[in-house]
């Protein structure tokens, strides 16, 4: 079945350095959709990057990630991690038909 | 975010029966009825596409939806449970008759605690 797998509970980083967040996924379908959300603490999700192109790099606040659809992946990454970037973080995948599959998520710390 | 209104934000309840509202001023056809428990991701219980019930989760039967229009969705909850403390969002995404790789939408939620 589809499914996605983020294998990062927890992450902690220092301010200033890059993190990445992992995201891998299973699904039979072609013509897909990723997402990553950010949830900030008493906040609803809400999205941080879309990407539905094998190959093609999409950024947003700093943040970045590219959908390979060899490797079934869609990471995230920052180059420099702020101490605002701290929250929750969830891959999603949207197999077309309005069934959104969410990873367990990641919860980003970022320390001073 | 304005676009997708839920009321209330918060309720208390004992063994009382509650409605949760939420309207969607997107012009979507698709809407959602997730529960998102502490430190888990958000969990599909109902969707909607034009007012019709598309996909129905397995949840309680003390959780009733119902979608009068294609802007508005209800939760009803009756005799509830202390599992059923929890963040209840509403979403909605653009949906046709086809495929569609939309994102979701979500409202800012509201907050059951069972007493």
């Amino acid at each position: 079945g589809d499914s996605v797998t983020q294998t990062e509970g927890l992450v902690t980083v220092t301010e200033g350095l890059p993190v990445k967040l992992n995201c891998t996924y299973q699904t039979t379908y072609l013509t897909i959709a990723f997402f990553w959300y950010v949830q900030y603490l008493n906040e609803a999700p809400q999205v941080l990057l879309r990407s539905s192109t094998d190959n093609k790099r999409t950024e947003h606040q700093g943040f970045h990630a590219t959908l390979h659809k060899s490797s079934s992946s869609f990471h995230l990454q920052k180059s420099s991690a702020q101490l605002s970037d701290s929250a929750l973080y969830y891959c999603a995948l949207n197999t077309g038909y309005q069934n959104f599959y969410f990873g367990k998520g990641t919860s980003l710390t970022v320390i001073p | 975010n304005t676009k997708i209104t839920q009321s209330p934000r918060y309720l208390i309840l004992g063994r009382a029966n509650k409605s949760l509202e939420c309207e969607q001023h997107l012009g979507h056809n698709a809407m959602y009825w997730y529960k998102q428990s502490a430190e888990k991701p958000p969990e599909l219980m109902f969707l909607y596409n034009l007012k019709q019930l598309i996909r129905n989760e397995t949840v309680p039967s003390r959780f009733i939806p119902e979608c009068p229009d294609s802007s508005k969705l209800l939760l009803h909850i009756s005799a509830v449970d202390p599992e059923d403390s929890a963040v209840y969002f509403c979403a909605s995404s653009p949906r046709d008759r086809g495929r569609s790789t939309g994102q979701l939408y979500f409202g800012e939620g509201s907050k059951l605690t069972v007493l």
